[in-house]
């Protein structure tokens, strides 16, 4: 099984500063994904990568698949980034929606 | 586009009482799943149905059993609830790419 290892686990950010946020994970796979909890409780996905570099606003995710490592980046962070970041990777038979989650870190970001 | 659609949101129930949480897709999605999250935990993964007719136990899926009723709807039934399985649940479904969720239904069994 593979163990999903993320850090920090709480993270607190002065808004414009800009995060970083890593995942690591045991055994080799074909996609990550990192996905984003707000306090409401919903659980919407940010990317799906499986190699390189993909980028949405100011949401950058990275991946370097030989050393079994994401990080997602927030550049210009603001309060409103604030919320539960989950890292995921490909669990039961591969498919991309059996997910295997890391713990999450919980990042606030104040004005 | 509702997307994936969980009921209800909210329910208490006392232990030993059973209860179905539906969810349906309108992605036309082949595979769906429920999870669980607990403080602490993350997300685990229960049941999941990789096509219409067709369920897998995930990493928890004691204490529950499912429905692929069509490919729409995938049912989680607790037929009789402990209080560990107090917990909020998130329905979802995937088509290759990301996985897409419902809004999570938070259980309490007292």
């Amino acid at each position: 099984k593979n163990e999903v290892e993320q850090s920090p686990q709480n993270l607190t950010a002065q808004e414009g500063e800009f995060i970083t946020i890593n995942c690591s994970y045991s055994v080799g796979i074909s996609a990550l994904h990192w996905l984003q909890q707000h306090p409401g409780g919903g659980i919407v996905s940010l990317f799906m990568l499986s190699s390189g570099k993909k980028k949405h606003g100011r949401l950058i995710a990275t991946i370097n698949i030989q050393e079994k490592h994401s990080s997602l980046h927030i550049t210009a962070s603001h309060p409103r980034d604030s919320a539960v970041y989950i890292c995921a990777v490909p669990g039961y038979g591969g498919s991309q929606g059996n997910l295997i989650f890391g713990k999450g870190t919980k990042l606030s970001v104040k004005p | 586009n509702a997307g994936v659609t969980q009921t209800p949101k909210f329910q208490v129930l006392k232990t030993g009482q059973s209860m179905t949480l539906q969810c349906a897709q309108d992605m036309n999605h082949n595979s769906m799943y429920w999870y669980r999250q607990d403080p602490g935990m993350g997300l685990r993964l229960i049941y999941y149905s990789a096509s219409e007719g067709t369920t897998d136990k995930g990493e928890v899926p004691n204490g529950y059993n499912v429905s692929r009723l069509n490919k729409r709807e995938f049912s989680l039934r607790l037929e009789s609830a402990a209080p560990s399985q107090t917990s909020v649940y998130f329905c979802a479904s995937s088509e290759h790419t990301e996985a897409f969720f419902g809004q999570g239904t938070r259980l309490t069994v007292v």
